[in-house]
């Protein structure tokens, strides 16, 4: 069974840079999918961050890849989330999730997270 | 304002039927796959179906998937009170390449 958990501060003053990890247990980052970062603002729906697949490769939401850095951590078994510049704007539930990413024989793409971490709360303010 | 359209909520009472739509465009839901995703109150989100309306291992049928351009709908049957939860659809924007979600809908089963 595949089980995410979100740590960090829980609250960040701007314009510093928020920090989250998730920390992966009954699967090998290593072993393939995607791992990716998905938040909720307050009252607000869903907004995709970013993933990182094993082999290295990086897909960002381009309103915030000038901020946003994700980095895998096969040794411990974790991946982390860094978020430059912050403002209140960025105040919001953060969750990790495992991702699945794959292009079909016509070219339409499946994107879907299979498993999800609890979710930690993160407020901007000073 | 998000890409994909939902209805806010959605409510039935208890063993009826209900529909969540999911609208979007010929750049996402047109031309890539759908996924749908259910939020309890204080619980890490649940994929309830990936690639327009296959299940995963545990989703019980009770809930279906479909596709018809670029519309896509969640189903539920035989409600219950533990489907009281938020809903939101998922997929890829090959425009945009990113992916993108909706605003959710609530489901109140009276």
């Amino acid at each position: 069974q595949v089980q995410l958990q979100e740590s960090g501060p829980g609250l960040v003053k701007p314009p510093e840079t928020l920090s989250l990890t998730c920390a992966v247990s009954g699967y090998s980052i290593s072993s393939g999918y995607y791992w990716g970062w998905i938040r909720q603002p307050p009252g607000k729906g869903l907004e995709w961050i970013g993933s990182m697949s094993e082999s290295g490769r990086t897909y960002y939401n381009p309103s915030l890849k000038s901020r946003v850095t994700i980095l895998l951590d096969t040794s411990k078994n974790q991946f982390s989330l860094n978020l430059g510049s912050v403002t209140a704007a960025d105040t919001a539930v953060y969750y990790c999730a495992r991702a699945k990413y794959y292009y079909d024989n016509s070219g339409d793409v499946q994107y879907s997270f299979d498993n999800w971490g609890q979710g930690t709360l993160v407020t901007v303010s000073s | 304002q998000s890409v994909l359209t939902q209805p806010p909520s959605v409510s039935a009472a208890p063993g009826q039927k209900v529909t969540i739509s999911c609208s979007g465009s010929s750049s996402n839901i047109g031309n890539n796959y759908v996924s749908w995703y259910q939020i309890l109150p204080g619980t890490a989100p649940k994929l309830l179906i990936y690639d327009d309306h296959k299940r995963p291992s545990g989703v019980p049928d009770r809930f279906s998937g479909s596709k018809s351009g670029t519309s896509a709908t969640l189903g539920f049957t035989g409600l219950q009170t533990g489907d009281e939860a938020d809903y939101y659809c998922g997929t890829w924007d090959s425009g945009l390449s990113t992916v993108v979600f909706g605003g959710g809908t609530k489901l109140t089963v009276l």
